[in-house]
């Protein structure tokens, strides 16, 4: 049983690009949520998704950044325009039910 | 609001002592709380759960914790620290709304 995937591993993008992080959530896991972590600090919750619908979203910064987690394929996390503070680690977690969440390796974008 | 405070950022000790990392919480209910691992560049592993079972939680490598409603308290401990034990802990809890709140961590140092 595959764990939580996510790539890419490493994203580089330049300030003003997309960055596109994909997670494909342990098999018959239907709850996916994203997290972020900044250098020296814990992760900070961003937004939880089931199958095709965005069910909390409270940790996700109004603008540029958006997710989603379509019936079929990995679940989708977009940040429009990237900017040097977006460089951070990206989780991905998903769950079968409301219980314990496990991780994926995560996507470490840098902004340059 | 459930918050996590994990008292040190970092932690030395040396091969084969005591290992505490401490984490305090506060939750106005029953709380599921968490400690997980993190690898350099890896994703978070969970170590162990608390979920109003048993206030002694057994784990994962040989860690466990230890519930303490008076204390709110979720202290991990290992006997004896292995040079594999050298990663970054966090302590988490998970709140009404079902997201995982994360402490800040505390870098495990072992020295030879």
């Amino acid at each position: 049983n595959a764990g939580v995937m996510q790539n890419p591993r490493h994203l580089v993008r330049r300030r003003g690009q997309e960055a596109r992080l994909r997670c494909s959530p342990m098999k018959g896991h239907s709850h996916v949520y994203w997290y972020r972590q900044l250098p020296e600090e814990g992760l900070k919750f961003m937004v939880y998704l089931q199958k095709e619908n965005i069910i909390d979203e409270s940790g996700m910064p109004k603008e540029r950044f958006s997710a989603e987690f379509p019936k079929e394929g990995p679940s989708i996390l977009r940040i429009q325009q990237v900017v040097r503070g977006d460089s951070a680690a990206y989780f991905c977690a998903s769950s079968p039910s409301k219980e314990t969440q496990y991780f994926g390796p995560g996507t470490r974008l840098l902004v340059l | 609001a459930q918050s996590v405070t994990q008292l040190g950022s970092h932690v030395s000790v040396s091969e084969g002592a005591l290992v505490l990392l401490r984490c305090n919480y506060s939750s106005s209910v029953p709380p599921y709380l968490f400690w997980y691992v993190q690898y350099p560049n890896q994703g978070l592993q969970l170590l162990l759960k608390y979920t109003s079972a048993a206030t002694l939680v057994k784990g994962i490598n040989g860690f466990e914790a230890e519930f303490k409603k008076s204390e709110t308290s979720f202290h991990l401990t290992k006997p004896s620290a292995h040079m594999s034990d050298a990663a970054e802990y966090f302590c988490a809890v998970r709140n009404r709304d079902d997201k995982i709140i994360f402490g800040k961590g505390t870098r495990l140092h072992i020295l030879p």
